[in-house]
């Protein structure tokens, strides 16, 4: 298995510009999740999904939007790039049972917006 | 108020020391106590869950956490010198994620 991957690995925004990150998973989990982590800042939740079709906000939604019709697949989408935005992106696939709640993730995709 | 507070650190230790990482929290609706390990420029790596109140134990690894409190730690014994990473503590109520800002250890050879 791959895990989660992401794609790219790395990118420079203009400010203005408008990109997509990818994230797929082949473990076939029903959640999957989309985080930001910023220096000192710890991870922060952008949006969630529970299962193809479904996506909810996390913590941090402004100026994200994503979408799930597949369960592989959850692709997060910045509109109007931002500097706010320069970030380290992290998706993540997991699974919850009555006692555990587990979560795996991705590499990583560290962005930019100049 | 922050939803998870962790002390960032730095912390540094001999080889075989006993570490304790620590995190408190606010929100009484949490269930679900997890700890992270992340090496530099790398995705979090599970370490541990814990449901609800109590300890749970792996290897060298010891997770407790005391709901009356808010309060979860993370004990490593017998520290190794590839322990060194940033360990962050998360919690969950519903499908809400919350982590702390992580505490870098370093264990010195």
């Amino acid at each position: 298995n791959a895990g989660v991957t992401q794609t790219p690995k790395f990118r420079i925004l203009k400010i203005g510009q408008s990109m997509t990150l990818q994230c797929a998973q082949d473990m076939n989990h029903n959640y999957m999740y989309w985080y930001r982590q910023d220096p000192g800042m710890g991870l922060k939740l952008i949006y969630y999904s529970v299962g193809a079709g479904i996506t909810d906000k996390g913590e941090v939604p402004n100026g994200y939007n994503v979408s799930r019709s597949t369960t592989e697949d959850f692709p997060l989408r910045l509109e109007l790039a931002a500097p706010s935005q320069t970030s380290v992106y992290f998706c993540a696939s997991g699974y919850r049972l009555s006692s555990s709640y587990e979560q795996y993730f991705g590499p990583g995709t560290r962005l930019t917006v100049t | 108020q922050k939803e998870v507070e962790q002390d960032p650190g730095p912390l540094s230790v001999p080889e075989g020391a006993i570490v304790s990482l620590n995190c408190t929290y606010s929100n009484s609706a949490f269930q679900y106590f997890m700890w992270y390990r992340q090496y530099s420029r790398k995705g979090p790596e599970l370490l541990m869950y814990t449901y609800s109140s109590g300890n749970k134990e792996d290897g060298r690894f010891t997770a407790q956490v005391d709901k009356s409190s808010k309060y979860i730690s993370l004990f490593i014994r017998d520290s190794q010198p590839s322990d060194s990473a940033t360990y962050l503590c998360a919690m969950s109520a519903e499908n809400q994620f919350y982590f702390g800002t992580g505490t870098s250890l370093t264990v010195i050879p």
